[in-house]
């Protein structure tokens, strides 16, 4: 079936550190969005890419969407710690709202 | 705006016995609701999409029977744990999108214990 791939599942930063995660669809995309869910907390919508090659910035976080509407990363600049939280992707393909498992942030004590 | 609550954040209940959860949109009409669940640290597993006034889509594996979805309003959807075990112990967390928006509004979710 298809399927939205997320990776890494956990990333330790220091403090001050970039952190990435990236998500890989099996199908090519409609849209692609992403969510943030701070720990005890629901998910909250972060942004929607729609366009091939698309890239959007949100003050420290950058998205982009892939050329071929496949692939799809966050890319946090100098993380803080109100930053730490599980983001997850969603890529919608058939009409279908496909989840990646998350990437969970952990920023190291 | 764009506010969606569940009601009960918590419930624990014996084994055999149905749990309604419900989901509403305070300050929107939802024209469609999802219906997930969330195991400890892992993803959300959708369970169902329902649009108001319509018969709810379940996703492969989840036993409609079980889980009873109702979306009579644009603004209440509710779902029915019928006949629960302890298996069904899970975070059920419910979403809502407005008329012609695509963004996903999430409730803060229902942790069900089944005993």
């Amino acid at each position: 079936g298809q399927q939205v791939m997320q990776i890494p599942q956990y990333q330790h930063v220091q403090e001050g550190e970039d952190f990435t995660t990236y998500c890989n669809s099996s199908t090519t995309l409609s849209n692609i969005q992403w969510y943030k869910q701070r720990p005890g907390g629901h998910p909250v919508f972060l942004i929607q890419l729609v366009k091939s090659g698309e890239v959007k910035k949100q003050k420290r976080l950058t998205f982009q969407f892939g050329e071929a509407k496949k692939n799809s990363s966050l890319h946090i600049t100098a993380t803080q710690t109100t930053d730490v939280g599980t983001y997850f992707c969603a890529g919608r393909s058939n009409y279908q709202l496909i989840w990646g498992a998350g990437t969970k942030l952990i920023i190291k004590p | 705006g764009a506010v969606v609550s569940q009601h009960p954040s918590r419930v624990i209940c014996k084994s055999g016995t149905s749990v309604k959860i419900e989901c509403r949109s305070l300050d929107f009409q939802a024209t469609t609701m999802f219906w997930y669940r969330q195991f400890p640290k892992q993803s959300l597993m959708l369970m169902a999409t329902s649009n108001e006034g319509s018969k709810a889509t379940y996703e492969q594996g989840v036993e409609k029977d079980k889980f009873l979805i109702n979306h009579a309003s644009l603004t209440l959807s509710t779902l029915t744990v019928t006949s629960a075990h302890p298996e069904d112990s899970s975070f059920y967390i419910c979403s809502a999108t407005g008329t012609g928006g695509f963004e996903q509004y999430f409730g803060p979710g229902t942790r069900l214990t089944v005993t």
